[in-house]
Order: structure tokens, then C-alpha cells, then sequence
């Protein structure tokens, strides 16, 4: 099982783009990496998965380099709606999961 | 329109108590799952059952039962209530095993007394 390892906490300010760096480095060949977001008092919503090289959609991107070891996730213009805690998965499947303390996002105006 | 719904969303409850959380997704989802997230924020999965048939069940002491009467349920009932038990449990739901995203409840905050 990866084990994943990201910064506690982040602080930004508003318009600023952030890069949130997660290391994975015993990734297996058929684990995806997948991201989650968390606000206060609410479950955890998806924000993107990838299994290599770049991933974008409209809320963010997913850089992967080739060795697959680490992952950032990149959020263009956070805005202060975008505090939150960042989870990073990495895994085949839910089996055995911990999300972990993720990586707290402040955003200052 | 709710996609994973939850009730209630609080309970407080006195130890030795036994109670139930309900959990119902209407997105035709086939796997379904518990959650817990500890005072400290991990969250750690307790289930996890596809097409009502349990698929995971980890290190979960047997006083928390899963019970799935159909696909788009998946209650969580807890007898005996420790104070440890005291925590945010969270159901979500996916299409399918495996890398799917998965689709998260609002939460039930549990605190036993």
C-alpha cells in the first residue's frame, strides 16, 4: 500500500496559483493518484485523478512525473472559496485506505 | 437531488447506547462505503460493500454492523457506544470498485457522553 506524504499545511493569496506536492514512493504500477478536497463539516469531494504524465480539468491539474514517485496538484487563481483541506490517493482500489491529514489550504485575502 | 444523503446529521448519544445511520445514494451507484474521521482528521474506511454484498471490512470492532437491504442503501448500526466512538462517519458511493471517484455524504457527527 503507498504510503503518502504531503505538507501540512499552505497559506496563498487570493490570485495566486499553489502547488500542493504529495511524495508516493512505493506507487505500484496499477495505482492511480487521485485528489480530494474537504471543506469544514463536509465530506470530501473529487477533484482529479491521474496515473501519468499531465491531467487537467476545470478546476485544476495534475502534474505526474515519469518516475510516478510524487505528484502536485495545482489549482490556477485560488480565491478565498478554495480553503479547504487537500487529500492525495494514491492506490487501485478504496481497500485499506487512510486518507491521512492532507494539506490544509488557507487562502488570504 | 441529493446524491449521498445521511441521517441524522448529528447525534449525541450516552455510552452503552446502540443507535443507526442511515445512508441512501440515487446515483445507481453499485458500491457503497463507510467512513470514520477521527478528532484528528484521518479518515479511515470501516466498509465497503458492492452490489450489497460485503466486499472490505476492516480492523472494525464487531459491535458496528453494515446492513444493506438494497443497492442504493447502506445503514451503519453501532451497539454497545464507546466513548471512542465519537467521530465524523462519513457514507459515499461509486460506480464501481476499484479508481472511481467517490461520492461523499454530508457527514454524521456521533459524540457519545
Amino acid at each position: 500500500l503507498a504510503k503518502t506524504t504531503q505538507p501540512i499545511s499552505m497559506d496563498s493569496y487570493e490570485g495566486q496559483e499553489v502547488n500542493i506536492t504529495c511524495s508516493h514512493n512505493n506507487i505500484a504500477t496499477n495505482d492511480y493518484i487521485t485528489w480530494y478536497q474537504q471543506f469544514p463539516s463536509q465530506g470530501p469531494r473529487f477533484i482529479i485523478q491521474g496515473y501519468k504524465t499531465k491531467v487537467t480539468n476545470e478546476v485544476a491539474s495534475l502534474f505526474i512525473p515519469a518516475d510516478r514517485k510524487s505528484s502536485t496538484l495545482s489549482l490556477p487563481r485560488v480565491s478565498l472559496s478554495d480553503t479547504a483541506v487537500y487529500y492525495c490517493l494514491v492506490g487501485e482500489g478504496y481497500q485499506k485506505v487512510t486518507f491521512g491529514t492532507g494539506t490544509k489550504l488557507q487562502v488570504i485575502p | 437531488d441529493t446524491a449521498v444523503s445521511q441521517t441524522p446529521k448529528y447525534l449525541v448519544t450516552q455510552m452503552g447506547n446502540d443507535k443507526s445511520i442511515k445512508c441512501e445514494q440515487n446515483l445507481g451507484h453499485d458500491t457503497m462505503y463507510w467512513y470514520k474521521q477521527d478528532s484528528k482528521k484521518f479518515l479511515k474506511i470501516m466498509f465497503s460493500y458492492n452490489n450489497k454484498e460485503l466486499i472490505i471490512n476492516e480492523t472494525v470492532p464487531n459491535r458496528f454492523s453494515p446492513k444493506s437491504p438494497d443497492k442504493a442503501h447502506l445503514n451503519l448500526h453501532i451497539n454497545s457506544l464507546e466513548l471512542g466512538d465519537s467521530a465524523v462517519y462519513f457514507c459515499a458511493s461509486s460506480q464501481a470498485q476499484g479508481h472511481e471517484t467517490q461520492y461523499f455524504g454530508p457527514g454524521t457527527r456521533l459524540l457519545v457522553l
